[in-house]
């Protein structure tokens, strides 16, 4: 079974800090990892994945995440927040073997920015 | 190129009715999930379809189906409605069944009464 586990519900930093959102996660095999955001009443949209290569993955609006297998973490990061990034983020997981495109998502983290 | 659409946005039910919804995925796309969002529950898996096909399938009552027609267009059914029911379904396209990136639609909040 795969599971995703974000430690932290929600994370507030004042804009232009550097922000991190963690993630960890369990799965059989190597991982596909994703990270996606949701605005209010929105879907989900996407950031960044891992599959292989570069442990360092950048993404969309400047975000990038550091896959460090030793310790089955999937960090969201940003050098500098906006007030405008302020949202819901969910990092999900699915193995790359198996068939289907299942994915298992963590309980998600608020992200708040403030001047 | 257009993203994935769902019909309808809202919707209002009450108990034991029942209750389609539909998506549509990016032009190119075959491979169609559904995902339930509740505040209790998180993000859980429905089910998968990929050439007409269900793929997989996550741990929900017989209530909840679904189906893909030959158009990658997909539609997920939910009979018997109950109070828990309440949620925002997303769909969510991608190329392929392989690994693949899947992209949201806007979702389609379902209120049941």
């Amino acid at each position: 079974a795969q599971s995703v586990a974000q430690p932290e519900d929600q994370v507030n930093v004042a804009e232009g800090n550097p922000l991190t959102v963690k993630c960890t996660y369990s799965v059989s095999g190597n991982p596909y990892l994703f990270w996606y955001v949701q605005y209010p009443n929105r879907g989900l949209q996407f950031l960044l994945k891992y599959i292989t290569g570069d442990n360092l993955v950048k993404g969309s609006y400047g975000f990038e995440a550091e896959f460090n297998k030793s310790q089955t973490s999937f960090h969201l990061k940003k050098p500098s927040a906006l007030v405008s990034d302020s949202a819901l983020y969910f990092c999900a997981v699915r193995a790359l073997t198996g068939g289907g495109n299942k994915l298992t998502f963590g309980t998600g983290t608020q992200l708040k920015v403030e001047l | 190129k257009a993203g994935v659409t769902q019909t309808p946005r809202y919707l209002i039910k009450t108990r034991g009715q029942q209750v389609t919804l539909s998506c549509s995925p990016i032009s190119g796309h075959r491979s169609v999930s559904w995902y339930q969002q509740t505040p209790g529950q998180g993000l859980q898996f429905l089910f998968e379809y990929f050439s007409e096909t269900q793929r997989n399938k996550g741990n929900f009552p017989g209530r909840f189906s679904g189906r893909q027609f030959s158009n990658s267009r997909s539609e997920m059914n939910v009979s018997t409605l109950e109070l828990g029911d309440s949620a925002l379904y997303l769909c969510a396209s991608s190329l392929s069944s392989t690994p693949d990136t899947q992209y949201f639609g806007p979702g389609t909040r379902l209120t049941v009464l």
